[in-house]
């Protein structure tokens, strides 16, 4: 493990379950993001969160929804997706949003939506 | 908008060859550029850092460069192994302060014994 843990590594979902995603690092980090990886294209950035603030929602559908409790836990909480939303969903942390490097990658969530 | 282009898409080499993964960006206003690797099933470990007012950063076997004005950055990788055998991804920040990496699809490379 890398110092961010996600939970579950597997998720498999009904159009109408809800569900959640889980994200957590203990390494001092105040900033935590949540990407996207579909196959055939780039990692998308879905979220960031910065000392518990959301500074960024990249124009994401509101069937996800992030949670930040504190500087050391971050959800996805997640409702009537699609099986397009199918991919592999990674956390990140880094110290701080504004500073440029240092990001720690947790090995992710592969989820899919049936 | 801008947007990360990686060639080639898939690499086989046979262990011991030297070889380079290529990056290039749209936009050459760019802040820093990062090299990741990624193993299948896993998240992403960062390899080499490369502000925008340097030319190339180096890690072991790693070299990295950039020329920010053709917007092109290349990995080059010594004495290949089959230990290098993973997706290596490019990814640039815009701006200082805004948190956005921009990321290439990715190259996939398999060193073989």
């Amino acid at each position: 493990e890398t110092g961010v843990t996600q939970t579950p590594r597997h998720l498999v979902m009904g159009m109408t379950n809800k569900k959640s995603l889980k994200c957590e690092q203990h390494l001092g980090h105040n900033a935590m993001y949540w990407y996207k990886q579909s196959a055939k294209k780039p990692l998308e950035l879905m979220f960031v969160y910065n000392f518990k603030e959301q500074t960024e929602n990249n124009s994401v559908p509101s069937r996800f929804s992030p949670e930040c409790p504190n500087s050391s836990h971050l959800f996805l909480h997640l409702h009537t997706l699609q099986p397009e939303d199918s991919a592999l969903y990674l956390c990140a942390s880094s110290q701080d949003s504004r500073i440029n490097y240092g990001y720690t990658f947790g090995s992710g969530t592969r989820l899919t939506v049936v | 908008k801008q947007e990360v282009t990686q060639i080639p898409a898939a690499l086989s080499v046979p262990e011991g060859e030297n070889l380079v993964l290529n990056c290039s960006f749209t936009d050459s206003a760019i802040y820093n550029l990062q090299w990741f690797r990624q193993d299948p099933g896993k998240g992403l470990t960062s390899l080499l850092l490369i502000q925008s007012s340097q030319r190339e950063q180096t890690s072991g076997r790693l070299n990295a460069s950039l020329d920010k004005s053709s917007g092109r950055s290349t990995l080059y990788i010594a004495a290949s192994q089959p230990g290098d055998s993973a997706t290596y991804l490019c990814a640039v920040k815009i701006a200082p302060g805004y948190s956005t990496l921009t990321f290439g699809k990715g190259t996939m490379l398999l060193v073989s014994p």
